[in-house]
């Protein structure tokens, strides 16, 4: 089993519309979670972080769920430059800032 | 600004000729990271440099060094390049090594073996 699941993709949707990604992670002893966006042959860029309580950053909502060890990343109002692919990210223990990436979920926004 | 650099963005090397990368940074940021990333999968974490403290990761090979002379820069050396080992080389700092600090990232190095 992977540390960190994604789901690959890709999910196509048309521009307005909601969409949310799922993210799964094994070690019950991550502490800290993120979510990256990475464009095509670029580097990983941070979205957002995400905090136990949920947080919301415009358009975006991360959710973790610790019972579950599953995260999520909510965007609403989908825009054409919101296509990239979405990496979950959680790190290994929270002695070190060590990241496990997970493969990536691909977005693909159509007019 | 770019705070995380790395050069060249796209390196072309020939089967089995040693290859340097290099990552500096003006966030002085105490950790420096380096990752491999092929096509379509995760970046994978090859070392890091915790200011002066070399850690490895337990599978990278060990045709995979890394100098880090100062905070600033930090280096990846290919002693003899492979083709399985062609993929985007990513540079990341952190600014300590607590698990809730956020990793940069620079633009990444393409590197290509001929």
């Amino acid at each position: 089993r992977k540390e960190v699941e994604q789901d690959p993709g890709p999910f196509n949707v048309p521009e307005g519309a909601t969409v949310a990604f799922n993210c799964t992670y094994s070690n019950s002893a991550s502490q800290s979670f993120f979510w990256y966006r990475q464009d095509c042959r670029k580097e990983p860029k941070l979205l957002m972080s995400v905090y136990s309580s949920g947080n919301e950053d415009g358009r975006f909502t991360a959710q973790l769920n610790r019972a579950s060890q599953y995260i999520s990343l909510l965007i609403r109002d989908s825009k054409l430059s919101d296509s990239a692919t979405y990496l979950c990210v959680v790190n290994r223990n929270n002695a070190g800032n060590m990241l496990t990436f997970g493969g990536g979920t691909r977005l693909m926004v159509k007019p | 600004d770019a705070m995380v650099i790395q050069n060249p963005r796209y390196q072309v090397t020939q089967f089995g000729k040693p290859v340097t990368l290099s990552c500096s940074q003006t966030l002085n940021h105490n950790v420096m990271y380096w990752y491999q990333q092929k096509s379509s999968q995760a970046p994978k974490l090859l070392f890091h440099y915790y200011d002066k403290d070399f850690n490895n990761e337990a599978d990278t090979p060990d045709n995979f060094q890394s100098r880090r002379p100062n905070t600033s820069f930090c280096f990846l050396d290919i002693r003899s390049p492979g083709l399985g080992d062609a993929a985007m080389y990513l540079c990341a700092t952190s600014r300590t090594g607590t698990g809730n600090q956020p990793q940069h990232f620079g633009d990444g190095t393409r590197l290509s073996i001929l």
